[in-house]
């Protein structure tokens, strides 16, 4: 049974549009929503995350908006740049567990 | 760069053949935790060790088996290959536990099982 289901999985957006991902989770012991990039050759890298007790968080052009209710917590990325082009993973965590998305292939172009 | 140091960097090998990766986390930081990247798997944590001790198991095959060394490096011995172990393997360190905000992962090792 997947736990957690990521959307869209492939993203284009042109430079200066907004990119919004999606990931809706089942657990509810879930207590920390991290989202992840990931360039080619690389290992993924914390980008932004947040508590449940809150229900958005920015960081410069990055978003969490988080729904509690509906299980479910999205990454908006304003004013998009080809060095955004990335892989993005949602990786919900709870105590000593932790479930990644399935990734979304980001695209910007110029 | 995450500080968190894997090698080899590339390993080919063949089915039935044992295989052992390793891992050095950043300094200061007593966990280590280890991932499987496939292509139709997508990441799947596989196990974590906090100084020395195995702390979470996630979907770790019989056939692997991970410990970490007094100095907190850590080797994940994978046995009995098959085509199907072909992945990426990401090691990631935390100064805590699981319920550390932010994980740190290496470049990671790929495996190719011929």
């Amino acid at each position: 049974q997947q736990q957690v289901k990521q959307s869209p999985q492939s993203l284009i957006v042109q430079k200066g549009g907004i990119s919004i991902i999606n990931c809706a989770y089942e657990n509810t012991a879930f207590d920390y929503f991290p989202w992840y990039q990931q360039f080619p050759g690389k290992g993924p890298a914390l980008l932004i995350a947040i508590n449940p007790d809150v229900s958005e968080k920015k960081e410069g052009r990055f978003t969490i908006s988080f729904n509690k209710s509906a299980k479910q917590f999205s990454l908006h990325i304003m004013d998009s740049q080809p060095g955004d082009s990335a892989t993005y993973f949602c990786a919900p965590r709870g105590y000593q567990k932790v479930t990644f998305g399935t990734g979304t292939k980001l695209q910007v172009i110029p | 760069d995450s500080g968190v140091t894997q090698t080899p960097k590339h390993l080919i090998t063949a089915t039935g053949q044992r295989v052992t990766l390793r891992c050095s986390p950043r300094s200061g930081d007593l966990s280590v935790y280890w991932y499987q990247q496939s292509l139709d798997q997508g990441l799947q944590f596989l196990i974590q060790y906090y100084n020395g001790e195995e702390r979470a198991k996630g979907n770790i095959l019989e056939r692997f088996s991970a410990q970490q060394f007094p100095d907190l490096h850590s080797e994940l011995n994978l046995s009995s290959l098959e085509l199907g172990d072909s992945a990426l393997y990401f090691c990631a360190s935390s100064v805590l536990g699981f319920r550390e905000n932010e994980q740190f992962f290496g470049p990671g090792t790929r495996l190719t099982v011929l």
